[in-house]
């Protein structure tokens, strides 16, 4: 069954700090992924996405992410964190021939600290 | 902005009223999507609507009723609700062409059900 974990449910870092999010997922073929990030109150905003290609992706607000099929996992870095980065992160991944069933991570919690 | 909006963004109700969620997107998207997001749980995608035909249902209990009069417009009509069923509910669109495969997340509507 497809699923995706993000075992880290809260991370605390300090301001400039560096930070990776760990995403595992289960499927049977090379899906797509995505990195969504939500600010309390809000939706989900896509930070970056891999589709095919280059295995290092680069998003928005400085972040990057890795996809790594041998190890399955699409891991979401940033080199130095500000304070507004403090949101919640989900991890998602899609079918190539059927992105309408996005699953979702439990999403993990990110606090900074000044 | 998302270029998808969603209200209200916050409503209270009682287990007998009647109401509806919309969703708006300004995006020229043709496909639509309402998602559940509970604490503590993935996002549970709900229906699916491709060119304002319903093409998912993932098991959702029909005191939710979704409409899509059109590409542009997402309803969820809401009726004797249960406390369980308290959670942010959130729409998304996604273009059907082009290759990008990403959903677009309103802000969502927090319902809270008395």
């Amino acid at each position: 069954a497809q699923s995706v974990t993000q075992p880290d449910i809260h991370i605390t870092v300090s301001e400039g700090a560096s930070l990776e999010l760990r995403c595992n997922y289960s499927y049977g073929a090379t899906p797509y992924l995505f990195w969504y990030v939500q600010s309390p109150g809000q939706g989900l905003q896509l930070l970056l996405k891999y589709f095919s290609g280059d295995t290092l992706v680069q998003g928005i607000k400085g972040f990057e992410a890795e996809f790594k099929r041998s190890q399955s996992s699409f891991n979401l870095r940033k080199p130095s964190v500000h304070w507004s980065d403090a949101a919640e992160y989900f991890c998602a991944v899609g079918a190539r021939y059927n992105t309408d069933k996005l699953i979702f991570g439990t999403g993990t919690r990110l606090q900074v600290f000044p | 902005e998302t270029g998808v909006t969603q209200t209200p963004r916050h409503l209270v109700m009682g287990m007998t009223n009647k109401k509806s969620l919309k969703c708006e997107q300004h995006l020229g998207h043709n496909a639509m999507y309402w998602y559940k997001q509970s604490a503590k749980k993935p996002l549970e995608l709900m229906f699916v609507y491709n060119f304002k035909e319903q093409t998912e249902n993932n098991s959702v209990p029909s005191r939710f009723s979704p409409e899509c009069p059109n590409s542009s417009h997402l309803f969820l009509h809401l009726h004797t609700l249960q406390p369980e069923d308290s959670a942010l509910y959130l729409c998304a669109s996604r273009p059907t062409s082009g290759g990008d495969h990403e959903q677009f997340f309103g802000p969502g509507t927090r319902l809270t059900v008395l």
